[in-house]
């Protein structure tokens, strides 16, 4: 059963500073990741999707990567901003016929001014 | 080009009543997705239709829960005699298609609160 885990739960930061959010997943089978951003009570903005074959995707100040090997992909966030604060959210697709995401628990991220 | 639309974004039933959940898809899509996020939780997959057939209910409980998408109009999600813990998020998704390119589009959200 496919279970995904980011770390940290939350992280408080000052404006300015590059971070670096996780997510790791159970089983490699994947076939894309994607990362979400949550602000309270909205629904979810899609920010990156990377298919499995990929490596990384960029987007403005945003950048994810995936190892699929090692069931690892990172958010980093260059010079945060009081507007980035929410709560990110990491999602794998199945391999295997399966349409649904597996979500993990998010981190929620405070940009301090 | 409307995105994902549900309503109502908030709806509030005492223990016992009946909740109906809509979801309008983006134009053109016809791959509709449920999901559900409990207090301090990640969002859980319930049910997934395409129109006038459910592909995939693994996720939805056996019991109360419904969900279709007829020909015309919205998907609807359907839990009968409410209970507390049925309060939470639910948020659709939808897709161009099934195939796993396609990316899934999330709606708003209907946040359900049982009295």
């Amino acid at each position: 059963k496919q279970e995904v885990t980011q770390i940290p739960a939350a992280l408080s930061v000052p404006e300015g500073e590059n971070l670096v959010l996780n997510c790791s997943f159970t089983d490699s089978a994947i076939y894309n990741l994607q990362w979400f951003r949550q602000d309270p009570g909205k629904g979810l903005t899609s920010l990156l999707l990377i298919q499995s074959s990929q490596r990384e995707q960029t987007s403005g100040r945003l950048n994810a990567s995936l190892d699929k090997s090692s069931g690892r992909s990172t958010l980093y966030i260059a010079a945060s901003q009081p507007g980035d604060s929410a709560t990110y959210l990491c999602a794998v697709r199945l391999r295997g016929g399966s349409e649904k995401l597996v979500f993990g628990k998010g981190t929620k991220l405070t940009v301090n001014p | 080009n409307a995105g994902v639309m549900q309503n109502p974004r908030h709806l509030v039933r005492r223990r016992g009543q009946e909740a109906r959940l809509r979801c309008s898809p983006m134009k053109g899509h016809s791959h509709v997705y449920w999901y559900r996020q409990l207090p301090e939780e990640g969002l859980k997959f319930m049910v997934y239709l395409q129109k006038e057939n459910i592909i995939d209910e693994s996720g939805m409980p056996k019991e109360r829960f419904s969900a279709e998408f007829p020909k015309e109009g919205p998907s609807i999600l359907r839990i009968q005699q409410v209970v507390r813990g049925d309060s939470a998020a639910y948020f659709c998704a939808s897709s161009l298609s099934g195939d796993l390119y396609n990316e899934q589009f999330f709606g708003p959200g209907t946040r359900l609160t049982v009295l």
